[in-house]
């Protein structure tokens, strides 16, 4: 099925441990994100890559990097994870920046102890 | 900076029911609203996309009007069922092309 796809679903990390989310994407949309939900706290956007080529910062993004490998990847990493990191991670795209629908991936559920 | 509100936080009606779901905004600069799904432990499914010039969409069941000038959006359901149950998020893009959500609204239909 075309859409968004994350791995891993679930991970448990230690304090200061590093890890990468992957997302990948099949539609051939231009920009994608990565959001984090908490509860009561609605989705947060992280970072987020707009074309192939560039990424830009969005409303959390310390503790965070990103990699717009290529037009279908978008990996988010956690160079050394803290308990406030613990959330759900979305990864999402669009066509375009901006002005169309997001479709979003399932989601991976990170836990930092 | 854009802020999006969305209240209740939670709702429970029973089945049949007609209800409303409501979102506000801060700043009216914005490109586009939109209601999305979010069923538990999944991601999000967009329902309706109102874009800045709209006053309305419908779909089925749901109609989201925009009204842009005072900051608010309504999510209307007719005929609630119990598949309806879900959260619901609406987000703005913002100036910037970025999307900014409210915190949702739990929503238990009642059999």
């Amino acid at each position: 099925n075309a859409g968004v796809t994350q791995t891993p679903k679930f991970q448990v990390l230690k304090t200061g441990q590093s890890m990468t989310l992957q997302c990948a994407q099949d539609m051939n949309h231009n920009s994608m994100y990565w959001y984090r939900q908490d509860p009561g706290m609605g989705l947060r956007l992280i970072y987020y890559s707009a074309s192939e080529g560039t990424t830009d910062k969005g409303e959390v993004p310390n503790g965070y990097n990103v990699s717009r490998l290529n037009k279908r990847e978008f990996s988010l990493r956690l160079e050394s994870a803290a308990p406030s990191q613990t959330s759900v991670y979305f990864c999402a795209s669009s066509e375009n920046l901006g002005a169309n629908v997001l479709t979003f991936g399932a989601g991976s559920r990170l836990t930092v102890l | 900076k854009q802020e999006v509100t969305q209240i209740p936080a939670a709702l429970s009606v029973p089945e049949g029911e007609n209800l409303v779901l409501n979102c506000s905004f801060t700043d009216s600069a914005i490109y586009n609203l939109q209601w999305f799904r979010q069923d538990p432990g999944k991601g999000l499914t967009s329902l309706l996309l109102i874009q800045s010039s709209q006053r309305e969409q419908t779909s089925g069941r749901l109609n989201a009007s925009l009204d842009k000038s005072s900051g608010r959006s309504t999510l209307y359901i007719a005929a609630s069922q119990p598949g309806d149950s879900a959260t619901y998020l609406c987000a703005v893009t913002d100036s910037s092309y970025k999307l900014i959500f409210g915190s949702g609204t739990r929503l238990l239909v009642r059999p």
